[in-house]
C-alpha cells in the first residue's frame, strides 16, 4: 500500500540554524501539506501546496518557512533560522487528484528539536 | 471560522468496555468533511474515517462505529469491546469542501485501555 515517507525521523539543530525536512508524498497525489504538532498539543495546519505553488498558509507559516517541490517526488519544508519554539513534530500529508474531495494521508513525522 | 472541540482530554477504561469519544464542531460552511485520525504511541497519524456533511448515516467498521448528528454538530466515535491496542490519542478533524482543504483538528482525546 502506498504511503507518505518523511526523512529524517528526528532532527536536532541549534537555534538559528536552517533545517530542511523532506517528504515523499504518495506518487499519484497532487496536493501536499505540512502540519506541525507541538508536544502534547493538537495538530496545526501550516501550508498547502498544489501545482507548484502555495494554495493556503496559516499564520504560523511566516517568512522563516518555505516549501518546495524540487523534483517529481520530493516535497520539502525549510525553516531558515530555527527558534526554540519551532521544536515540534512536523507531518507531511498528501491527497489525490480530486483534491478537496480526497482524504489526506500522513507521513510518520519528523521530530524537530531546537536547542 | 472552523473549530473542533474534543472535551474529553483523557479517558481510561478496562479492556472489553465500550467507550465513546466525543467531537463537536463549528463551521459556517454548508458542505464539509469530518474525519477521525488515530495517533498511537509511535506517533504517526492513521486515518480512520471520513464523512461528508450530506451523509448522516452512521457507520460501523468492525468494533468501530461513528455517529454523525448534524443537528447537534457532533461526530462521535465509539469503540466496542475495547482492546489494549486501541490505546492512542484520537483526533477529530474538519475540512471545508472548498479551498485548500486544510484540516482543522481538535485537541485530541488520549484513550488508555487497561488490561
Amino acid at each position: 500500500e502506498p504511503e507518505v515517507t518523511q526523512t529524517p525521523s528526528h532532527q536536532v539543530t541549534q537555534m538559528g540554524q536552517e533545517v530542511i525536512l523532506r517528504c515523499v508524498p504518495i506518487s499519484n497525489h497532487l496536493y501536499f501539506y505540512w502540519y506541525r504538532q507541538i508536544l502534547g498539543q493538537k495538530v496545526e495546519f501550516l501550508v498547502s501546496f498544489y501545482n507548484n505553488e502555495i494554495s493556503e498558509k496559516s499564520e504560523i507559516f511566516d517568512d522563516q518557512f518555505s516549501v518546495e517541490r524540487p523534483d517529481g517526488s520530493n516535497f520539502t519544508l525549510k525553516i531558515r533560522s530555527t527558534k526554540l519554539e519551532d521544536s515540534a513534530m512536523y507531518f507531511c500529508a498528501s491527497s489525490g487528484a480530486s483534491g478537496v474531495t480526497d482524504t489526506q494521508y500522513f507521513g510518520p513525522g519528523t521530530r524537530l528539536t531546537v536547542l | 471560522a472552523q473549530k473542533v472541540t474534543q472535551a474529553q482530554t483523557e479517558i481510561s477504561v478496562v479492556e472489553k468496555e465500550d467507550v465513546t469519544l466525543d467531537c463537536v464542531y463549528e463551521t459556517r460552511d454548508t458542505t464539509y468533511y469530518l474525519f477521525w485520525y488515530k495517533q498511537p504511541p509511535s506517533g504517526e497519524l492513521v486515518f480512520l474515517i471520513r464523512r461528508n456533511s450530506f451523509d448522516e448515516q452512521n457507520e460501523i467498521s468492525g468494533r468501530y462505529s461513528w455517529n454523525f448528528q448534524k443537528s447537534t454538530s457532533s461526530f462521535n466515535f465509539t469503540i466496542t469491546a475495547s482492546q489494549v491496542v486501541d490505546s492512542a490519542v484520537y483526533f477529530c478533524a474538519l475540512s471545508a469542501l472548498a479551498g485548500a482543504q486544510k484540516l482543522v483538528f481538535g485537541q485530541g482525546t488520549r484513550l488508555t485501555i487497561n488490561p
